[in-house]
């Protein structure tokens, strides 16, 4: 069985601070990694897209990939109360056409 | 990224009924996947479909109780039969990855079940 995991949260952090979300998966044949953001209500949206190890940065969101360990993470830096909503880490094996597993979500609160 | 509608919104329905969701992409895709989100909880994969040929579901979730049609490379529905209050949750629709592209969902239908 294929798992995403990652801390339920809530995760709490101050108007500008950073967050730091991670995620774990378990499968080694996993080639690609996703973060989702969903607000409550709405479907999830595409924030940031990981394929290699390191770093890769957008803007206030940075995503860090070690497939040694098996593990990604997402930093927003400058957190807004606009971040706040369920942040979804999800991967994607090698073969192709097969679907996204998602892990089941960390719900950041950013408080002003 | 493709754009995808969802059809309907959002729906109250009686138990023991069905429900068809249709979901219409702007741009031909192979694979569409059909995902189910319970209150709470993160994605679930209901099935995938492939135009031209019987959907994948994956364990746990039936044909009988799902059924899907994917008649070409933009359109695809999902079918809720007979319906339970556990039946509540989002159904979304989601295309790729394809050919590297990230995969994207429609705005979800939103079931209730009384």
């Amino acid at each position: 069985q294929k798992e995403v995991e990652q801390n339920s949260g809530p995760l709490s952090v101050p108007e500008g601070a950073i967050a730091s979300l991670n995620c774990t998966y378990s499968d080694r044949g996993s080639q690609s990694f996703f973060w989702y953001r969903q607000y409550s209500g709405k479907s999830p949206e595409l924030i940031m897209s990981i394929y290699s190890n390191g770093d890769k940065e957008d803007g206030r969101f940075t995503a860090q990939l070690n497939k040694a360990s098996q593990y990604v993470s997402l930093l927003i830096r400058d957190s807004q109360p606009s971040d706040s909503a369920t942040y979804l880490c999800a991967v994607k094996e090698a073969q192709a056409g097969t679907a996204l597993i998602f892990g089941k979500g960390t719900t950041l609160s950013v408080s002003s | 990224s493709a754009v995808i509608s969802q059809k309907p919104s959002r729906d109250i329905c009686q138990r023991g009924t069905s429900l068809t969701i249709q979901c219409q992409v702007d741009s031909q895709v192979t694979m569409m996947f059909w995902y189910r989100q319970q209150p709470g909880q993160s994605l679930t994969l209901i099935a995938t479909a492939n135009q031209g040929s019987e959907a994948t579901y994956e364990s746990g979730f039936v044909i009988d109780k799902f059924p899907i049609s994917r008649p070409n490379l933009t359109f695809s529905t999902l079918t809720v039969s007979n319906m339970s209050p556990e039946d509540s949750s989002i159904y979304l629709c989601s295309v790729g990855p394809e050919e590297g592209r990230p995969q994207h969902f429609g705005d979800g239908t939103r079931l209730s079940i009384l």
